[in-house]
């Protein structure tokens, strides 16, 4: 179990530019999650995935922020045109839904720190 | 709707002194709780969680939470605090079993 991670870790860019994250979830997890997290904030929920579908999507997701799990294992979240509001922390999640389970645990990656000039 | 409030964004505790960390919640529905832990630079580990059952659930790392339907609140305590315990705490709920509420957080300062 290698864990959930995220590339980059980090990512500088300029306002307007295009910017695209990974996530790869722990290889067995059919759920996964975007949050992003702001200074000071706890995480906020934006989307999550069962395998390829996305079931829901945050009102926070506007439509310069959209993601994609074409295959039902890793995750890119992708922010068009970005702004500097945009600037935060995003974190992935994935989990194991089962129907013997009444809440799944949802294990986080490390997060990638965007900065929007 | 469903929230959640974490009382103190800052605690500071001398070390081998009692950790309470506070969450109060709102939920339309019986919720799921949980307490996460985040150091500095890493993803939110999970401490513990209460789905049903027993309201006093114990995690990791000696930590422990009461689920209290009457407050509502969660929250989430430890004995004897360790320097290693110094980290950001966030609260949060579910009530459908996949989107999770996060409360602000709290950051726990151990002084030696």
């Amino acid at each position: 179990d290698t864990g959930v991670s995220q590339n980059p870790r980090h990512k500088i860019t300029k306002r307007g530019q295009n910017v695209t994250f990974r996530c790869d979830p722990i290889s067995e997890h059919n759920r996964l999650y975007w949050y992003r997290q702001t200074l000071g904030q706890g995480p906020e929920f934006l989307t999550y995935f069962q395998n390829e579908a996305q079931l829901e999507k945050s009102r926070l997701l506007s439509d310069r922020f959209s993601a994609e799990r074409p295959k039902g294992s890793f995750s890119t979240l992708e922010i068009q045109r970005t702004e500097q509001g945009d600037s935060a922390m995003y974190l992935c999640a994935s989990s194991l839904a089962s129907s013997g389970e009444l809440q799944e645990t949802q294990y986080f990656g490390p997060g990638t720190r965007l900065l929007v000039l | 709707a469903q929230s959640v409030t974490q009382l103190g964004s800052h605690v500071s505790v001398s070390e081998g002194a009692l950790v309470l960390l506070r969450c109060n919640y709102s939920s339309s529905v019986p919720p799921y709780l949980f307490w996460y832990v985040q150091y500095p630079n890493q993803g939110l580990q999970l401490l513990l969680k209460y789905t049903t059952g027993a309201t006093l659930v114990k995690g990791i790392n000696g930590f422990e939470a009461e689920y209290k339907k009457s407050e509502p609140s969660f929250h989430l305590t430890k004995p004897s605090a360790h320097m290693s315990d110094a980290a950001e705490y966030f609260c949060a709920v579910s009530v459908r079993g996949n989107q999770f509420y996060f409360g602000t957080g709290t950051s726990l300062t151990v002084i030696p």
